[in-house]
């Protein structure tokens, strides 16, 4: 079954601990993405990649990183969360050209930081 | 704010009556896209109309693009339980952020299907 696997689904944690959420898809994706949706904000983009090696900042990158070294997966790493991070985080692919391409969504990481 | 924006916000109908979202947006687009997304759950896509498309059908789902009003609706007709979502339209838009171009999402519009 095709389909982007996120984990954890749910993370307590508290201010400055280093957490990553891990997101991987089967379907040979070259475009993988990470959002972030919060009530009143929609969803907004973290970073994006292109394909292996490829990244890039999306509109709220500040306090994330990323990697992509295999193209199936492509975790987000909080190196020192605070609590304006808490919000749900879904990771997302696309096979098309990615950028304005039909995407397909995770379950979503529902993030608390105390 | 939002490149795309849903209006109304809320809608509440009843089993076996159409439901009409609409999306307004700012800038020029290639395309525009609608998604679904179950309380808490992952978004799903539901279709896509280019900016050269003026209607576009699947199923129960019926989408228009106005690109000289810069507005697009949704409309699903028959409406079931089942349908009771949010739902939202992504346009791509520039990012200056980012140097590129983006698939930008609005805020949603949460429909209530009752039995």
């Amino acid at each position: 079954e095709a389909q982007v696997t996120q984990n954890p689904r749910y993370l307590i944690t508290v201010t400055g601990k280093k957490l990553t959420v891990t997101c991987s898809q089967n379907m040979n994706h070259e475009y993988m993405s990470w959002y972030r949706q919060d009530p009143g904000l929609g969803l907004r983009q973290i970073y994006y990649s292109m394909n292996v090696e490829v990244t890039d900042k999306g509109d709220v990158p500040e306090g994330y990183k990323v990697s992509r070294k295999e193209k199936r997966n492509f975790p987000l790493i909080l190196e020192s969360p605070s609590p304006n991070q808490t919000s749900l985080y879904f990771c997302a692919s696309s096979g098309g050209t990615g950028l304005t391409g039909e995407l397909f969504f995770g379950e979503g990481s529902r993030l608390t930081v105390l | 704010s939002q490149q795309g924006e849903e209006d109304p916000q809320a809608l509440s109908i009843q089993e076996g009556e159409n439901a009409t979202m609409n999306c307004s947006y700012k800038t020029s687009i290639n395309n525009l896209q609608w998604y679904r997304q179950n309380s808490g759950r992952g978004l799903v896509h539901l279709i896509l109309i280019r900016s050269n498309e003026r209607e576009k059908h699947s199923g129960r789902l019926r989408v228009t693009l106005d690109t000289s009003k810069k507005s697009s609706s949704l409309l699903i007709t028959a409406s079931r339980a089942a349908d009771t979502a949010s739902y939202f339209c992504a346009t791509d838009a520039w990012s200056f952020v980012a140097s590129g171009s983006r698939l930008t999402f609005g805020e949603g519009t949460q429909l209530t299907v009752n039995p």
